[in-house]
């Protein structure tokens, strides 16, 4: 079975731009999750999805936005992008019912602001 | 809300050596998930082992093994005959139990960075 992946690996912004990742889940899973991970901060809790609902969101502006599609697939939206945007993107797909389901995660987007 | 403190920076092992790398966490639930992620030079994360609190037995995965002290709040992850794939850092995360919609958010520590010496 096909792993999670993220596309870009690799992006360079300027600042004042968007950007939009995007993420394909293990077939099956429905629940899709988003980090940033910064070397200041750690990794912090974008937002999930599932079934095409926001289930929860973390502590960011709303300069980051999210959506889910009917397969599943999600892409996550950072608007009037700033340097301390910089960070790796990781995506988690998971089966999203009740239970201890793992989270399984993405090789990452790199993105870069100028 | 909840946090999840790693205490070790970096550690470092001899191979074929074991190592404990420490978790501490805090939390006002009684029901939760632990978990210990891996993420190598590729930065790809990659489960190693999962705790559920309910459980008093001590989860264990071939080389990797945990001490978990529920009333202590610790989470400890130790590691036997150390390879030199082993070489990571190592997050420790914390999820609730589901709860009705909110709870797939993974708190994660700060990471220990371990080093693997031939």
């Amino acid at each position: 079975k096909a792993g999670v992946t993220q596309t870009p690996r690799y992006l360079i912004k300027t600042r004042g731009q968007q950007v939009t990742l995007s993420c394909s889940p293990i077939s099956g899973h429905r629940s899709v999750s988003w980090y940033q991970q910064t070397p200041g901060q750690g990794l912090q809790f974008l937002f999930e999805y599932f079934s095409e609902t926001q289930r929860n969101k973390g502590n960011f502006p709303g300069r980051f936005s999210g959506r889910q599609f009917s397969n599943s697939r999600s892409e996550m939206n950072v608007s009037t992008l700033e340097l301390g945007d910089s960070a790796l993107y990781l995506c988690a797909s998971s089966l999203g019912g009740t239970g201890a389901y793992e989270q399984y995660f993405g090789p990452g987007t790199r993105l870069t602001v100028t | 809300a909840q946090t999840v403190t790693q205490s070790q920076p970096e550690m470092s092992v001899q191979e074929a050596e074991t190592v404990t790398l420490s978790c501490t966490y805090d939390t006002s639930e009684s029901d939760y998930y632990l978990f210990w992620y891996k993420q190598p030079p590729s930065r790809q994360m990659i489960l190693v082992i999962r705790q559920e609190a309910y459980k008093q037995q001590n989860a264990t995965e071939n080389r990797f093994s945990v001490n978990f002290q529920k009333a202590a709040k610790s989470f400890s992850l130790k590691i036997s005959d150390s390879q030199l794939g082993d070489a990571a850092m190592y997050f420790c995360a914390y999820r609730r139990t589901y709860s009705g919609g909110s709870n797939y958010k993974l708190t994660f520590g700060k990471g220990t960075l371990l080093t693997v010496n031939p």
